[in-house]
C-alpha cells in the first residue's frame, strides 16, 4: 500500500479483555516501531523490529504487552488483561532501513479505550 | 538518557504571520538527528523537517526552517506565512546514531492559526 496501515482505528475493550492491534508497514520496509501516545502527551517508544527480529522491547510497560512480526512484514501488538491505564493511541511506524537517517513513516494509529 | 523538552503547550498565530516553536534537548552524544513532526487530528505523524547534528547549516523546507544551536542544545521551528492548514500538534524528536531504533519525543505544542 501507499502508507502504513493500522487496524482497527478505534477499539473499546472492557477491563480484563485481551486486544490485538494490527500494523501493515510500507512494503519493503525493514524496520517497524510501536509507540504509545497517552492523551496530551508525546508518543513513547514501546518496541522495535528489524525484519522479524524484535531487537528492542525495553519500552513495553508490562508483561501483558506482547508484539510479534513473524514474517518480517505485518506486526501485531497484543495486550492481555487490559487495564484502564492502557487507554491510549497506539502508533505504528516503519522505515526503509535501520539507519538513523531513514525517516519513519507513521500510520494513523489505533485509539484504545478501556472501560 | 536523552530527553526532549517543549516548554510551550500552546501557541497561536495570525494567518500569514510567522511563529516560532521552541525545543530543547539533553544528550551526551555528539552526533544525532533532530526532527519536527506535525500531528493533525487524523493522528498521523507527518515529518516536517530534519536536521543532522553534524551539519552547521540550518535545515529549510519551504515555509519551515529551524534554528539549530548545538552548544545550547536548542532546536526551534519557524513557520513563515502561516496557513490555516498548519494548525496541529507539533512534536520535536531526537534520534541517536548509536541507538537508531528509538525516536524520543517531546510533549508537543498545539498550534492554532487564526484567520
Amino acid at each position: 500500500g501507499a502508507g502504513v496501515s493500522q487496524s482497527p482505528r478505534y477499539k473499546v475493550a472492557k477491563r480484563g479483555q485481551d486486544v490485538a492491534l494490527r500494523c501493515d508497514p510500507i512494503s519493503g520496509h525493514v524496520s517497524l516501531f510501536w509507540y504509545q501516545q497517552a492523551l496530551g502527551q508525546g508518543p513513547e517508544f514501546l518496541t522495535y523490529f528489524q525484519n522479524e527480529a524484535q531487537l528492542d522491547k525495553s519500552g513495553l510497560p508490562s508483561d501483558r504487552f506482547f508484539a510479534e512480526r513473524p514474517e518480517g512484514s505485518v506486526s501485531t501488538l497484543k495486550i492481555q488483561r487490559t487495564q484502564q491505564e492502557d487507554s491510549a493511541v497506539y502508533l505504528c511506524a516503519s522505515s526503509f532501513s535501520d539507519r538513523g537517517k531513514s525517516p519513519l513513516h507513521f500510520g494513523n494509529g489505533t485509539r484504545l479505550t478501556v472501560t | 538518557a536523552q530527553t526532549v523538552t517543549q516548554s510551550q503547550p500552546e501557541m497561536s498565530v495570525q494567518e500569514a504571520e510567522t511563529v516560532t516553536l521552541s525545543c530543547t534537548y539533553d544528550t551526551s552524544e555528539s552526533d544525532y538527528y533532530l526532527f519536527w513532526y506535525k500531528q493533525p487530528p487524523s493522528r498521523q505523524m507527518i515529518l516536517v523537517i530534519r536536521q543532522e547534528a553534524y551539519k552547521q547549516q540550518n535545515a529549510t523546507e519551504n515555509r519551515f526552517s529551524v534554528n539549530f544551536q548545538k552548544a545550547a542544545k536548542s532546536f526551534s521551528l519557524k513557520i513563515s506565512d502561516s496557513q490555516l492548514g498548519d494548525a496541529a500538534m507539533y512534536f520535536c524528536a531526537y534520534r541517536s546514531l548509536l541507538n537508531t531504533d528509538k525516536l524520543i519525543f517531546g510533549t508537543g505544542t498545539r498550534l492554532q492559526v487564526f484567520p
